[in-house]
């Protein structure tokens, strides 16, 4: 299958700096990509999709102007973690299609963001 | 409304068989997917059904009935390994993944 690669695996940072994280598709192009968050024994939680070239799409009660998204390329997106705080801790994990209307979705080997 | 449930937890014995049930109630569906999660790592694909029936890959196959809302992963021979948490998810009209919260899948000996 395809390969997805996300960078950082782990990161701690202080209250109140900000944290990128990044989502790479190795072998394909990813004209959509969707950024999860984790929190420990539940779901997955879908906090947005982007669309290269295009602006994120932020589902409800997801503050953009705090993840920021940017999906520059058909083979990058990023996601900051802008003023980071405790309550932001939390495993993010990227998944990217190579279509629209593909239906597996690769995904990306997650990020535990930790802040202190 | 958009609904998956799956049991939140099940224990099942090295080499026996286990089903691990899903329900899901999705505007537009446009098939339901199987994943498998090992503590704090990313999720990885097992299957995906959208016509009702059995499909087989090896120790684990997923079962579809449309009608019922209803899907099964079935899981043989387990091994150690298999000890992970299993995530149900549907697909909807827009292409979009409504994740179930996960069954915990614990093995013992």
């Amino acid at each position: 299958g395809a390969v997805v690669s996300q960078h950082p695996s782990w990161v701690i940072c202080k209250s109140g700096t900000s944290v990128k994280i990044e989502c790479r598709s190795l072998d394909f192009q990813a004209t959509t990509m969707f950024w999860y968050r984790q929190f420990p024994k539940q779901s997955l939680m879908l906090m947005a999709t982007s669309n290269e070239g295009s602006k994120a799409t932020y589902e409800q009660g997801v503050e953009k102007d705090k993840f920021l998204i940017n999906h520059a390329s058909l083979t990058l997106s990023t996601l900051t973690v802008t003023s980071a705080h405790p309550e932001d801790s939390s495993f993010y994990i990227c998944s990217a299609r190579t279509g629209e209307r593909d239906t597996e979705a690769f995904f990306g080997q997650g990020t535990r963001l930790t802040v202190v | 409304g958009q609904n998956i449930d799956q049991p939140t937890e099940m224990t099942a014995t090295e080499g026996a068989i286990v089903q691990i049930n899903c329900t899901y109630q999705t505007s537009g569906f446009n098939g339901l997917f199987w994943y498998q999660q090992h503590a704090g790592e990313a999720p990885t694909f097992l299957s995906y059904n959208v016509l009702d029936g059995l499909e087989e890959k090896g120790r684990f196959s997923s079962f579809l009935s449309r009608s019922k809302g209803y899907s099964y992963l079935l899981l043989k021979e387990l091994q150690m390994k298999d000890s992970a948490s299993y995530l149900c998810a549907s697909m909807d009209s827009n292409y979009q993944l409504i994740w179930g919260a996960g069954t915990k899948l614990i093995i013992k000996p």
